[in-house]
C-alpha cells in the first residue's frame, strides 16, 4: 500500500471523547489527504496538508482538526466524538511526478457509541 | 464546481462477458479522471488515469476506459469479466488548486458483481 500506515485500524470509542487517528508515509510526499468513507456518498475530502504544518479544511471538515509537525505523520483529530463521525477513514498521499493520482492507506474504521 | 455521478449502485454481469461501470462529470476546465478499485477491508487502489491525448485509456488488470468530451463521461470497461473483478469501483475528477495539488471529487461508487 504504497508504504502507508494507519494507527489505528479499528477504534470504538464513546460520544464526546476525543480521538487522534494517525497516518505515516515513508515515501516523503509533500501531499496528504484525510477522507471518510460512508455508503452513499463514496470519498469525501476532510483536511489535506500541502506541506509540513500547512494545511487547509476540505468539504467535511467541521467537527476535526489535523496537524502536520513532519513530513511523513499526518494526524486527525475528532475534538469531540459524536456518533454521526462513525465512518472509515482513509488517508491518501500524492507522488509529486505522479499528481494527481493518489495512494490510499488501508483505513480505520471508527464507531462512536 | 467540479462533481461526479455513478449513475448504477450495483452492476452484475456474468463471468466471461463484458462489463461497462458508468461515469459522467462536470468540471470546469480540463478534466483529471481516475478510476480506483476498493476490494473489502481495503484502501482504494489507482486502476487508470485520463490526463490528456488518446480517448482510450488502458489501465491494470484488462481494464480501459474511455473518455468521451461531448458526453462529459469515462466509462469503465473490460472485454471479458472475471469473479475476482468483484469489487466496489470509484470514478474520480480532480482540478488544481490554489495552493498547489489538486482538489478530487469521488462517485459515490458502484459494486460491481461478476457472476460465476
Amino acid at each position: 500500500d504504497a508504504g502507508i500506515t494507519q494507527s489505528p485500524r479499528h477504534k470504538v470509542t464513546e460520544t464526546g471523547t476525543p480521538v487522534t487517528l494517525r497516518c505515516h508515509q515513508t515515501e516523503n510526499h509533500r501531499y496528504m489527504y484525510w477522507y471518510r468513507q460512508d455508503p452513499g456518498h463514496g470519498l469525501r475530502l476532510i483536511h489535506y496538508s500541502y506541506g509540513v504544518k500547512d494545511t487547509d479544511k476540505g468539504e467535511v471538515s467541521d467537527g476535526y482538526s489535523v496537524s502536520r509537525s513532519k513530513t511523513e505523520d499526518f494526524l486527525l483529530t475528532l475534538e469531540s466524538a459524536t456518533s454521526s463521525q462513525t465512518s472509515v477513514y482513509f488517508c491518501a498521499i500524492s507522488a509529486p511526478d505522479r499528481l494527481p493520482e493518489q495512494f490510499f492507506g488501508p483505513g480505520t474504521r471508527l464507531t462512536v457509541l | 464546481a467540479q462533481s461526479v455521478a455513478q449513475p448504477e449502485d450495483q452492476v452484475n454481469v456474468a463471468e466471461g462477458n463484458p462489463l461497462t461501470v458508468k461515469c459522467t462529470y462536470s468540471v470546469s476546465g480540463n478534466p483529471y479522471l481516475f478510476w480506483y478499485v476498493q476490494y473489502p477491508n481495503r484502501g482504494l487502489q489507482f486502476l487508470l488515469k485520463y490526463i490528456t491525448g488518446d480517448n482510450l485509456v488502458k489501465g491494470s488488470y484488462g481494464f480501459e476506459a474511455e473518455f468521451n468530451k461531448s458526453q462529459t463521461s469515462f466509462h469503465l470497461k473490460k472485454p471479458s469479466a472475471l469473479v475476482s473483478d468483484s469489487a466496489l469501483y470509484f470514478c474520480a475528477v480532480s482540478e488544481t488548486r490554489n495552493t498547489g495539488g489538486f482538489k478530487t471529487i469521488f462517485g459515490a461508487g458502484t459494486r460491481l458483481f461478476v457472476k460465476a
